[in-house]
C-alpha cells in the first residue's frame, strides 16, 4: 500500500467554526507532513512531524494546530480561520525525515473559508 | 537552503523529448536534487533524485553536470499525459538542521497534440 489518504476531499467551513483535516498512511513512515497550496502557487511547507513528535513549524498562525495521535495518522484541527486561509491542503509522508526521502503525498483536502 | 531558478513555462508536441533545466547556483555539499511532478488538484509526485552526474529511471532522466550549480530533467517522447507542473528542489536534512523540501514556483509544461 503506497497510497496516503486524507478527508474529506472538500471542506467549506464558517470563520466561527472548528473543523479537522485527516491524514492517514500504512507504508510504515515515520516522518509526516502538512502543505498548504494557493491555486496556481507551489505547495508551503506547514509542519513536520518525526517519529510523531512536532519536528517543525514554519511559523504557521495557532488557528492551525496539528496532531500526530499515531505514526500512521495526521489531524490538522482549524479554529477561527479567515477567507485567505482557504486553499488545498496537503498531506505528505516519507520513510524518514529529509530531503532525500521520497514523499508520498495525498489528494489534497479542498477547503473554503467563507 | 539553495534556492532554485526553473522556466515558468515550456510548450512542447507529442513525441517530442523535454529538457527543463533548473539552476541551483547555492547548492550544498550535501544536498541533493529531487523532482517532483504535480497534475491539477492532486499531490505533487515524485519522479527523479540525483546527487551527481546522470540517474535514469522508467519516467525520466537527470542530468547533474560536475558542478552541481544546475540539473536538467529529460523526459523522452513526451505525451499529452505528462501535461503538469515541475518542480525542481534541493535540500538535505542532516544532524538535526532543517533541510526540508522548499518548492519552488515550478515549470508549467503544456504538451499539444
Amino acid at each position: 500500500d503506497t497510497e496516503v489518504t486524507q478527508t474529506p476531499k472538500h471542506l467549506v467551513m464558517g470563520m466561527t467554526n472548528k473543523k479537522s483535516l485527516k491524514c492517514e498512511q500504512h507504508m510504515g513512515h515515520r516522518a509526516m507532513y502538512w502543505y498548504k497550496q494557493k491555486a496556481k502557487k507551489p505547495p508551503e511547507l506547514m509542519f513536520v512531524y518525526s517519529y510523531e513528535k512536532l519536528s517543525i513549524n514554519e511559523s504557521v498562525p495557532s488557528r492551525f494546530s496539528p496532531e500526530c495521535p499515531n505514526s500512521s495518522l495526521l489531524n490538522l484541527h482549524l479554529h477561527a480561520l479567515q477567507p485567505e486561509d482557504s486553499a488545498l491542503y496537503l498531506c505528505a509522508s516519507s520513510q524518514e525525515r529529509g530531503a532525500y526521502n521520497e514523499q508520498f503525498f495525498g489528494p489534497g483536502t479542498r477547503l473554503t473559508v467563507l | 537552503l539553495a534556492k532554485t531558478t526553473q522556466p515558468i513555462s515550456m510548450d512542447s508536441y507529442e513525441g517530442q523529448e523535454v529538457n527543463i533545466t533548473c539552476s541551483h547556483n547555492n547548492i550544498a555539499t550535501n544536498d541533493y536534487i529531487t523532482w517532483y511532478q504535480q497534475f491539477p488538484s492532486q499531490g505533487p509526485r515524485f519522479i527523479i533524485q540525483g546527487y551527481k552526474t546522470k540517474v535514469t529511471n522508467e519516467v525520466a532522466s537527470l542530468f547533474i553536470p560536475a558542478d552541481r550549480k544546475s540539473s536538467t530533467l529529460s523526459l523522452p517522447r513526451v505525451s499529452l499525459s505528462d501535461t503538469a507542473v515541475y518542480y525542481c528542489l534541493v535540500g538535505v536534512e542532516y544532524g538535526g538542521s532543517q533541510g526540508n523540501l522548499i518548492f519552488g514556483k515550478g515549470t508549467k509544461l503544456s504538451v499539444k497534440p
